[in-house]
C-alpha cells in the first residue's frame, strides 16, 4: 500500500523558514518523480514544486521560485521541501505527491497534507 | 502559463443523476487532462488521467472525455460517496495548473 506521511509544518512567522519532510512507503520511491502541492484554506489546490525520481531535474512554480528547493533522499524515501522568506501567502496545507507511472503529469497518491501556518 | 477553467463552479443534483463538469484549457494540452475528487478535510484522489484512463478502482460511473482544449468529466449516476469538490489539472507543460474546482452538492 502506498503511504505518504508528510511532517515539518506548524506556525511560522513572516520572513521565516520551514523544511517539510515526506516520507514514502509501498513502493519503489527512486523510480517516480514526485511533487508538492498546496491548498490556501477555502481555496483551490496550487501545483508548488515537482523533482524527478533521480532528483537531477526540478521544477517550481512562479510563486516560490528562487526561495524554495525541492530535494529528494532517495536511500531514506524521503522527499523534501525547502521553503524562505515565508509570507502570509504561503499559508495551506501541503501535499506530498507521487507522480503517476514515473512521469511528473499526474499525482495518482497524496500524503494527508500538512498545515503551514505564516504570521506573527 | 496554461490556465484552466472550469465550469460550473457548483452543481446541486440528486442521487441517480447525471453529472457533467467541463475545463477548458487556454491552449491545446493534448490529453495531457487528469481529474481529481477531493473530500473535506481530505486528500484529493485522482479519478481519471490521460483525459479518460479510469484510475484503478474508481468506479465506472466515471467517465473522462476530450482533447486539445475541451474535456468532461461525467459521473453517470451520482451516489450518496460522490459528493465532493472536482479539480482538472493540465500535465502537458510546467508549471503544472488545476481548474478552480467545481463542488457538487446535494439538492
Amino acid at each position: 500500500e502506498v503511504q505518504l506521511l508528510e511532517s515539518g509544518g506548524g506556525l511560522v512567522q513572516p520572513w521565516g523558514s520551514l523544511r517539510l519532510s515526506c516520507a514514502a512507503s509501498g513502493f519503489t520511491f527512486g523510480t517516480y518523480a514526485m511533487s508538492w502541492v498546496r491548498q490556501a484554506p477555502g481555496k483551490g489546490l496550487e501545483w508548488v514544486a515537482a523533482v524527478s525520481a533521480g532528483g537531477d531535474t526540478t521544477y517550481y512554480a512562479d510563486s516560490v521560485k528562487g526561495r524554495s528547493t525541492i530535494s529528494r533522499a532517495n536511500s531514506k524515501n524521503t522527499v523534501y521541501l525547502q521553503m524562505n522568506s515565508l509570507t502570509a501567502d504561503d499559508t495551506a496545507v501541503y501535499y506530498c505527491a507521487k507522480g503517476e507511472s514515473g512521469s511528473f503529469h499526474y499525482c495518482d497518491y497524496w500524503g494527508q497534507g500538512t498545515l503551514v501556518t505564516v504570521s506573527s | 502559463d496554461i490556465q484552466m477553467t472550469q465550469s460550473p463552479s457548483s452543481v446541486s443534483a440528486s442521487v441517480g443523476d447525471r453529472v457533467t463538469i467541463t475545463c477548458r484549457a487556454s491552449r491545446g494540452i493534448s490529453s495531457w487532462l487528469a481529474w481529481y475528487q477531493q473530500k473535506p478535510g481530505k486528500a484529493p484522489k485522482i479519478v481519471i488521467y490521460a483525459a479518460s484512463t479510469l484510475q484503478s478502482g474508481v468506479p465506472s460511473r466515471f467517465s473522462g472525455s476530450g482533447s486539445g482544449t475541451d474535456f468532461t468529466l461525467t459521473i453517470s449516476s451520482l451516489q450518496p460517496e460522490d459528493f465532493a469538490t472536482y479539480y482538472c489539472q493540465q500535465g502537458n507543460s510546467f508549471p503544472l495548473t488545476f481548474g478552480g474546482g467545481t463542488k457538487v452538492e446535494i439538492k
